[in-house]
Formats: structure tokens, sequence, C-alpha cells
């Protein structure tokens, strides 16, 4: 079945420092690569997304390229701020029909200290 | 426009009891997906309803239970709670069928079990 691997936390980094969070993932085919935030006390929020091989997906000076042959998708952020203090998780979507769902990692906690 | 929203925020039970959470999803979608958040378990899925129908269902007990109403609006019911029930239910919502790539999260309904 399909299944997502990430990176075990937690993080903890100084402000201005450079993030990678690694994430790798098992499926058939060309599952859609999703990271989602979850900051403390709230649901979780889309950050990026990439659909096909090759795509970067980025946002909020954070970027994540779908690399077909590493099966991977790491999450990169070259400067990290204390407002990036939260759970981080690794997700795809992959599947027709009634297999049709998101498959999470286990999130990665990251703080930012000042 | 409104969000994914959920309620209640927070709920006590005792074992044995039933709980009942709710969810409502963005105007617009149809899908709506149930996931539990255990500590240290990371995001475990639990149902997916599209158009009134449960499409898909996770590795749970049927003890766990759910309806999507007309209005799309969604219930997810818990039977006989064990201690281990207790989580962060998060409810998401998606444009319906397959195809629809992003869901958006609710801020989800903690449920303790005592």
């Amino acid at each position: 079945g399909n299944s997502v691997t990430q990176m075990e936390g937690p993080v903890t980094l100084s402000e201005e420092a450079f993030l990678t969070i690694n994430c790798t993932y098992t499926a058939t085919g060309y599952p859609s690569l999703f990271w989602y935030v979850q900051y403390p006390g709230e649901g979780l929020q889309l950050l990026l997304k990439a659909t096909k091989a090759d795509d970067k997906g980025s946002n909020k000076g954070f970027e994540a390229t779908y690399r077909k042959e590493t099966t991977s998708f790491h999450l990169e952020k070259g400067s990290v701020q204390v407002s990036d203090s939260a759970v981080y998780f690794c997700a795809l979507r992959k599947g027709g029909g009634s297999n049709y769902k998101l498959t999470f990692g286990k999130g990665t906690l990251l703080t930012v200290n000042p | 426009e409104a969000g994914v929203t959920q309620s209640p925020t927070h709920l006590i039970k005792t074992r044995g009891q039933q709980a009942t959470l709710r969810c409502s999803p963005i105007s617009g979608h149809t899908s709506v997906y149930w996931y539990q958040q255990a500590l240290g378990l990371g995001l475990q899925f639990l149902l997916w309803y599209d158009e009134g129908e449960e499409r898909n269902r996770g590795n749970f007990p049927p003890r766990f239970s759910g309806r999507q109403f007309p209005n799309y609006s969604s219930e997810l019911n818990v039977n006989a709670l064990e201690l281990e029930d207790s989580a962060l239910y998060l409810c998401a919502s998606s444009l319906g069928g397959v195809g629809a790539n992003v869901l958006t999260f609710g801020a989800g309904s903690r449920l303790t079990v005592l």
C-alpha cells in the first residue's frame, strides 16, 4: 500500500538557519505530494504541493521538489524564523475511486529559537 | 469565506460512553474526510464521505461510524469509548470526486476519554 516516511523529530534550529525535513514515499504510479503544516492549537494547513515528477512546490519561503527517481519530496527553507515553529506533515494522494485519500507521514516537530 | 468548522472544540467522556463530533465543510465542497491524530501516531485516516455516501474507510473498528447530511455537513460517532480513543479528530473537506487534490482542514475536536 501507499506510505510516507519522514524524518523523526524533533528538530531544533536557531533563527536564520537552513532547514531540511526529509520525506520519502512508497506508491505505485505518480502520486500527488503535499506538505501540510500544523501550528500549535490549530488544524492542518496546506503549505505546498506538487502533482508530477520534477515539479517544485513553493510557499512562504519553503520549497520541495518531486523526485520520482528517489521517491522523495524533501522540504527546505533557507532561513527559518521563530514563527515557523510547528509540526510539518508530508503526505501523498494516490488512487482512483474509493482509494482516493491522503496518506500522511507521522509529522516532524520543528522548534526555532531566537 | 468560512473555513471548515468543527464542534465541539473539546469533549470529555468516560469509558463506555458515546461521542458525537460535527463538521461543516467549506461552501461548495461535497467531500468530507475524518482523521484521528493520536499522540505519537500521526494522522490516521478514518472515513471519507462524498455526496452523502461513504466512499472509503480506514482501519478502525465498527464502533467508529459517521454520516454525511444533505447539506454536506458530517457527523462522526464513536461508541463504547475506550481510553485509546483520546485524540484530536480532524475533519477536512474538498471539492467532490476524484481529481480534487487539496484538502482544507478544520481546527479539530479534542476528545478526552477518562
